[in-house]
């Protein structure tokens, strides 16, 4: 079964700063997507960035960029000129190639900005 | 943008109440989903259903059933709460069609609490 680890609970950045989620995951697919969302306090979920693993090129959102290491089986987030707007859960997840297919989450990591 | 909304941000039940939760998407979306999240256990599937009357289990739906009998709504019923259903309720949708890396849309959540 596919697995998602964060191992980090907790990650505390300063503003303006930059700072490097991490993501392993566990699969022996070569088909599959992931995905990193962030989740503010109280508010709602949304997408930030995501990644076909079949292609080499790692993806970046402004701010956001992923070091996607297929071999490895890694995937963090970077996000560069840390905004306290940026405080909130982040969640990695993947998802099977194929039309269908559901998101396995990894438990998050708490991201904390200092002004 | 798309909007996905459950129908209550807060709600208190008692134990042995039947309960239901809804959600509507206004995308046309296929595929939808019915998560709970629980501090350091992330987001765990109860639900998913890939179209209208389908339905399929998740990793956790004992004590929780789901209605689709419209494309645009999925709803989530706790046949007899119970404590251990305390909890924040997500609902997401996804497009299913073209590109497998279309993301899951989420709505506000749910925080239900038991008595």
């Amino acid at each position: 079964a596919q697995t998602v680890t964060q191992s980090q609970p907790e990650m505390s950045v300063q503003e303006a700063e930059t700072v490097t989620l991490s993501c392993t995951y566990d699969t022996s697919e070569s088909d599959y997507y992931l995905f990193w969302y962030k989740q503010p306090p109280s508010r709602q979920m949304i997408l930030v960035i995501r990644q076909e693993a079949y292609k080499q090129q790692n993806a970046t959102e402004n701010r956001f960029s992923v070091n996607f290491q297929k071999a490895a089986k890694s995937f963090s987030l970077k996000i560069s000129d840390s905004q306290l707007g940026d405080a909130a859960m982040y969640f990695c997840a993947y998802r099977l190639g194929g039309s269908q297919g559901n998101l396995i989450f990894g438990k998050g990591t708490k991201l904390s900005v200092k002004p | 943008d798309v909007k996905v909304t459950q129908s209550s941000r807060y709600l208190v039940k008692r134990t042995g109440e039947k309960v239901f939760l809804e959600c509507v998407q206004d995308m046309d979306h296929e595929n939808m989903f019915w998560y709970r999240q629980d501090p350091g256990l992330g987001l765990r599937l109860i639900y998913f259903s890939y179209d209208v009357k389908m339905k399929e289990k998740g990793d956790i739906p004992e004590g929780y059933s789901v209605s689709r009998e419209k494309k645009e709504r999925f709803s989530l019923i706790l046949e007899s709460a119970s404590t251990n259903q305390t909890s924040m309720y997500l609902c997401a949708s996804r497009y299913s069609q073209g590109a497998g890396n279309q993301p899951q849309h989420f709505g506000d959540g749910t925080r239900l609490s038991i008595l």
